[in-house]
């Protein structure tokens, strides 16, 4: 079976402090991807990254970025320089290759940021 | 292309009754779920379809039904509401074996 943890249920910081959402899954296949999505107080479902199992390079998009992690079956997402507009419930989330294409989500992080 | 659509946006109603939560999408996508989102829980699969005519349970089935007699429609349909459904509900497609499902706006609904 598939699990997603996220640890974090809600953070609080201040405008343009760097914050790191931490991102633990299980799975016993080795092909799958993981997804980050924002899900701002308007409730829509934002998608903001996939990641495959085979392609564990680092990723940055702004003052976004994501670590992948294998060994410690981790996928992480960071803000650097955080912004009032980051505040938001973040998802992360799991799908195997094979089967139903079902999404496994975790509990979500609540982030607000502080002016 | 609108996406993917949910109707209605809000509902309430009361322990027993029946209603249908309307999903389409204009993608010509063969794959559609349903997820209900619960505080703390995340997003939980709650029925899936590959195509038309072909459905199945997801994690959290019981109290719900789907058909799917086209590509673009997949209702649920709640036959007799309890409290525990009170939820916000989310429908998403996606082409099968692709990366990315596309999600709708969702479904606030209150069971009294």
């Amino acid at each position: 079976a598939q699990k997603v943890t996220q640890a974090q249920t809600e953070i609080s910081v201040v405008e343009k402090e760097d914050v790191t959402l931490d991102c633990v899954y299980e799975t016993r296949d080795t092909t799958y991807y993981l997804f980050w999505y924002k899900q701002p107080p308007s409730g829509e479902l934002v998608f903001l990254i996939r990641r495959n199992s085979f392609d564990e390079q680092n990723e940055i998009s702004g003052r976004y970025s994501w670590n992948f992690q294998k060994s410690t079956s981790s996928f992480n997402f960071t803000i650097t320089a955080s912004q009032v507009v980051d505040s938001a419930v973040y998802f992360c989330a799991l799908r195997i290759i094979q089967g139903a294409q079902k999404l496994v989500f975790g509990q979500g992080t609540r982030l607000t940021i502080n002016p | 292309n609108a996406g993917v659509t949910q109707t209605p946006k809000f509902q309430v109603l009361k322990t027993g009754q029946s209603m249908t939560l309307q999903c389409a999408q204009d993608m010509n996508h063969e794959y559609m779920s349903w997820y209900r989102q619960d505080p703390g829980m995340g997003l939980r699969l709650i029925h899936y379809s590959v195509g038309a005519g072909i459905t199945d349970q997801g994690e959290v089935p019981n109290g719900y039904n789907v058909s799917r007699s086209t590509t673009e429609d997949f209702p649920l349909r709640l036959l007799s509401a309890a409290p525990s459904q009170t939820s916000v509900y989310f429908c998403a497609s996606s082409y099968l074996g692709d990366y990315e499902q596309y999600f709708g706006p969702g479904t606030r609904l209150t069971v009294t």
